[in-house]
């Protein structure tokens, strides 16, 4: 039982490059998350999915998008990188929404750097 | 907006000594969640308090949830250097069940 699967760990971009990081959870759960860690800034959420097909902004999205075309996968695309968007970079998924007795299972992590 | 605060940001012990992070909301939570990350590592799930004056304990750790839902605690009594990482709060975003709202951690130094 892997869980939730990230790659690349580390990856350096150029300025305009385009990307994208890999998620994939075996846990069958139907909620993902994409979210971004700058230093001493917490958790910041970019989108998220209740399902395949089901995609939904967070408070940062802009310069990302998001697709799922299955319960597994949750591909984060970055279009044209910009030096703003260096983070460490957490992909998560949890069962259902968080009434209760729900958490979150992280990746571990994908640490990104334009320059 | 809402918000999540959590108190101190930074917080460096000598191993033995106690230790606390405060958790505070301004809005009602229909409950609270806390993780741990381990520096260069990832967010891993603690605990969550449902139920108004909760009190939770694994072993060093003591979780509180507040009588009015609004504030949290952790306190970890005789840190030792596992101990180390940061230590997040987050709870359900009013109105939206489906995202967390994340306090921005505190970070804790343990002095062997």
């Amino acid at each position: 039982n892997a869980g939730v699967t990230q790659t690349p760990k580390f990856r350096i971009l150029k300025i305009g490059q385009s990307m994208t990081l890999q998620c994939t959870q075996d846990m069958n759960h139907n909620y993902m998350y994409w979210y971004r860690q700058d230093p001493g800034m917490g958790l910041k959420l970019i989108y998220y999915s209740v399902g395949a097909g089901i995609t939904d902004k967070g408070e940062v999205p802009n310069g990302y998008n998001v697709s799922r075309s299955t319960t597994e996968d949750f591909p984060l695309r970055l279009e044209l990188a910009a030096p703003s968007q260096t983070s460490v970079y957490f992909c998560a998924s949890s069962y259902s929404g968080f009434v209760s007795n729900e958490k979150l299972f992280f990746g571990s992590g994908t640490q990104l750097s334009v320059l | 907006g809402q918000q999540v605060m959590q108190i101190p940001q930074y917080q460096h012990v000598q191993e033995g000594e106690d230790f606390t992070t405060y958790c505070n909301s301004s809005t009602t939570l229909s409950n609270i969640q806390w993780y741990k990350q381990r520096p260069g590592g990832h967010p891993v799930f603690l605990i969550q308090l449902v139920k108004s004056g909760e009190v939770k304990k694994q072993k060093r750790l003591t979780f509180q949830f507040g009588e009015a839902k609004k504030n949290s605690s952790l306190h970890i009594t005789a840190t030792q250097t596992t101990d180390v990482g940061t230590y997040f709060c987050a709870g359900p975003r009013a109105g939206n069940n489906r995202k967390l709202i994340w306090g921005l951690g505190t970070s804790l130094a343990v002095n062997p």
